[in-house]
């Protein structure tokens, strides 16, 4: 039932370590997002891709990696993690083209100690 | 560029009271305009949204008209419940590649007994 699903919900690990989140749509959308949430709720949009194209690539470190195997997936990779990386992570996907509504996931919240 | 400015917050209504948030954008071409809503601990969900000049969207009692001549979006609700206490966010996807989002920094609104 659960449209857009993101793994794992909560992530604690030391500074310097390399982590994934992994993110599935069962919507058949062919377009997939991922987003930064600060602590302030501001949300940052980090990458997008089209069809397993990335298409939105927003300043971020390259530490940063997104890979899409297939339409349906997203993942998200980060190496050598820093503390002003703690944040919530969430996954979004959608039809492509304009107007069309985002379905977010439900979020990984990430801390870096 | 394309931006979006909303009110800032925190928001503290009591129950029963009416509800407004104002959204201001900017935008290159002819956007498609939403409301979204995070409950704590959760996903943003989709609100209502509008594609066109002068359209209403609404959902759950919430209502936004889209006001090309003042460009905004404002939120309005006649009469909020404590349920209603969450983070609204107002974005828009204007022409581009594929379908990105500008969202606003987000409201939080507290609904109190």
């Amino acid at each position: 039932d659960t449209a857009v699903s993101q793994t794992p919900k909560y992530l604690v690990t030391q500074m310097g370590n390399d982590k994934s989140i992994k993110c599935e749509q069962n919507l058949g959308h062919d377009t997939m997002y991922w987003y930064k949430q600060d602590s302030k709720k501001f949300l940052k949009i980090m990458f997008s891709y089209n069809n397993k194209e990335l298409i939105i690539n927003e300043t971020v470190p390259n530490r940063f990696s997104p890979k899409s195997p297939d339409k349906a997936h997203l993942n998200l990779h980060i190496n050598s993690l820093e503390l002003g990386d703690s944040a919530v992570y969430f996954c979004a996907s959608s039809h492509s083209g304009k107007g069309e509504t985002q379905y977010f996931g439900p979020g990984t919240r990430l801390l870096v100690l | 560029g394309n931006s979006v400015t909303q009110m800032e917050g925190p928001v503290t209504l009591s129950e029963e009271a009416f509800l407004t948030i104002n959204c201001t954008y900017t935008a290159t071409g002819y956007p498609s305009l939403f409301w979204y809503v995070q409950y704590p601990g959760e996903g943003l969900q989709l609100l209502l949204k509008a594609t066109k000049a002068d359209d209403k969207g609404s959902n759950k009692g919430f209502e936004a008209t889209y006001r090309k001549e003042t460009t905004s979006f404002h939120l309005e609700k006649g009469s909020v419940q404590v349920s209603d206490s969450a983070v609204y966010f107002c974005a828009l996807s204007d022409r581009g590649t594929g379908n990105q989002f500008y969202f606003g920094t987000g409201t939080s609104l507290t609904v109190i007994p």
